[in-house]
């Protein structure tokens, strides 16, 4: 089963623009991860964020939490063609003590130059 | 440079054959976990494992799919048979838990199987 549900599911901007996307989850959380995945590749880690943080930046990435909504955000600033690529969210259920990783569907992200 | 390592890259078998594939973990993770990748399904967590003990197997069909970690650095899925629908991607990654805080995963390229 899925926790997080990713929106919107597509977005195509022009380079130089913002990109936001939103991820939805159903239960309390340990942690929210975002991955980014180029086609044919596998998963990179891109940022953690723990249930009791609310904001975090790692270079032109911004990822907000808010656990009362049960959501989270990703924000690409400045956008390039070279960030072009599939955008998920992982919850580790608070839960599940084993640290369960689940994905939601995936935001993929068009950038054009 | 530290990364999960899966073999093989690519697997194309026929129906009903067995189909074994590998990951090697990154040295001193203590968590292994099994994906499988689908246009339809998305990313589908099969099994993980902690300490090479299965935690959690429930997203695999018990009777033809099984996960093992014979040894800290190597961990297996095997499918016996194979059927068209299992043709996928399956990733590995690997993580690490510290007291009651778990670390990022990192992912291996993944195995693209294909089944005919």
């Amino acid at each position: 089963s899925q926790q997080g549900e990713e929106d919107p599911q597509a977005l195509s901007i022009q380079e130089g623009e913002n990109a936001t996307m939103n991820c939805s989850y159903k239960t309390s959380i340990n942690n929210l991860q975002w991955y980014r995945q180029n086609s044919g590749r596998g998963l990179v880690h891109l940022i953690l964020i723990r249930s009791n943080e609310r904001e975090k930046h790692s270079g032109r990435l911004r990822v907000t939490l808010d656990t009362s909504k049960k959501s989270s955000s990703l924000l690409i600033t400045a956008s390039r063609a070279a960030d072009t690529a599939s955008y998920f969210c992982a919850t580790v259920p608070y839960y599940n003590q084993g640290g369960k990783l689940i994905f939601g569907q995936g935001t993929e992200l068009s950038v054009k130059p | 440079d530290a990364r999960v390592t899966q073999t093989p890259r690519h697997k194309v078998t026929e129906m009903g054959q067995e189909v074994t594939m590998r990951c090697q973990p990154i040295l001193g993770h203590n968590t292994v976990f099994w994906y499988r990748q689908t246009m339809m399904q998305g990313l589908e967590l099969l099994a993980y494992f902690r300490n090479r003990a299965p935690l959690d197997d429930s997203g695999m069909p018990k009777d033809r799919f099984s996960a093992e970690m014979p040894d800290a650095t190597l961990a297996t899925l095997k499918i016996q048979p194979s059927e068209p629908r299992d043709s996928a991607v399956y990733f590995c990654a690997s993580g690490l838990k510290r007291d009651s805080q778990y670390t990022e995963a990192f992912f291996g390229q993944g195995t693209r199987l294909t089944v005919v």
